[in-house]
This record gives structure tokens, sequence and C-alpha cells, in this order.
């Protein structure tokens, strides 16, 4: 059964710095793999979807990687902002593909 | 132009009571979802529905009925609710295994 791990469960940074958000995943064979992020009281909002062929995607000052022989998944975030701060989650797809199986999120603090 | 939206957005009510949360896509998706997320912020999945099948239902209390009326709608009734159904509500949309698309959330508190 798939587990999903996101370490550390909190980061602060100073505004500026960039940062790496981790993700591991137990089995392998995935279809693809999410990245949300979380406001406070909020719903969640999708980042990026890297399919299980593609090794990145890009958005902005997002660039997330997927490495499935591994079984991890980085979020990288350029040149960090205090809008950044948020709960990060990441997401894969249950073997029959019915339902996401959510990480237990990274809480990002980011200061001015 | 809200994608995916739920009413209400926040529900408190007394122990034994039954309710209702309604969700609505406008996204043309084919699959539908009911996610929990509990004190602890976890989000776990409750029900999926495709083309207005139940494909999922992830070892819920049958006090909780899904009821999807056509694709872009899955309504969550809840019977004799107790204080541990308190929670937030997540409906979400997707086509298959594509990305998928949030509600707002409905918080549900029993007291």
């Amino acid at each position: 059964k798939q587990e999903v791990t996101q370490i550390p469960a909190a980061l602060s940074v100073p505004e500026g710095e960039n940062l790496v958000l981790n993700c591991s995943f137990t089995d392998s064979a995935i279809y693809n793999l999410q990245w949300f992020r979380q406001d406070p009281g909020k719903g969640l909002t999708s980042l990026l979807l890297i399919q299980s062929s593609q090794r990145e995607q890009t958005s902005g000052r997002l660039n997330a990687s997927l490495d499935k022989s591994s079984g991890r998944s980085t979020l990288y975030i350029a040149a960090s902002q205090p809008g950044d701060s948020a709960t990060y989650l990441c997401a894969t797809p249950n073997q029959a593909g019915t339902a996401l199986i959510f990480g237990k999120g990274t809480t990002l603090s980011v200061s001015s | 132009d809200t994608a995916v939206s739920q009413t209400p957005k926040y529900l408190v009510t007394q122990m034994g009571n039954d309710k209702s949360i309604k969700c609505e896509q406008n996204l043309g998706h084919d699959t539908m979802y009911w996610y929990k997320q509990d004190s602890k912020k976890f989000l776990k999945i409750m029900f999926s529905y495709n083309n207005k099948e139940l494909i999922i239902n992830e070892t819920v209390p049958n006090r909780f009925s899904p009821k999807s009326p056509d694709k872009a709608h899955l309504n969550l009734h809840i019977n004799s609710l107790e204080l541990g159904d308190s929670a937030v509500y997540f409906c979400a949309s997707s086509l298959f295994t594509d990305t998928q698309y949030f509600g707002p959330g409905t918080r549900l508190t029993v007291l």
C-alpha cells in the first residue's frame, strides 16, 4: 500500500533564500505526483503535476523533480518570499488511480 | 468563476443531528471526491465517484452517504453526527488521474 512521507514537517527561512521540500513514496509504480499549497483555513491549490514519464516540471519560481527509482520528489522554491508561507503537500494516486494519497505536509514560514 | 464550490463553508451542529454538504464542479470533470482533513491536518480520501458511480469507499462509517445526482455534483449526507466527525471536508474533481481541483472546504463542528 502506497505511503507518502514529507520531511521536514516545518521549515523557517529568511526571505530570498532558495529552498527544497522533500517528498518520498514507497511504491514507485505511480501515475504521477502532485504538489499542492494550502493556506491556513483555505482549500488546496494545485501547484505542479509531474507525470510518471517526466523528470521535472517548472512553474515560475517553482521546480518539481521526480525520481521514481528512489521514490522521491522535491519541490524547489527559488528566491522565497513571505507570500510563499503556507503548507505544501505532495500526493500521488493510489494503485487503482481512484484517489490521492497525501503526505502530512511541510509548513513553510518565510520571514521578511 | 468558481471551479469547485462547496456549501456551506461552516457547519456547527449538535451531536445526533443529520446534515448535508453540497459540492458542484463546472470543469467538466468525470471524477469527484470527498476528502476529510482531521485536526492534525492530515488529508484522507473518503469516497470517489466516476461518472456518477461509486468507485471507492475508504472504511467510512455508513452514517456517511454520498450521492451524485449528476457528473457535476457530489453531495455528502451525514446521519447521527458524532463529536469525532468534526473536521474539514473537502470536495475535489478531476479527469481520472489528472490534476485534482479542490473546493474551499466545509468546516464541520459537532458540539
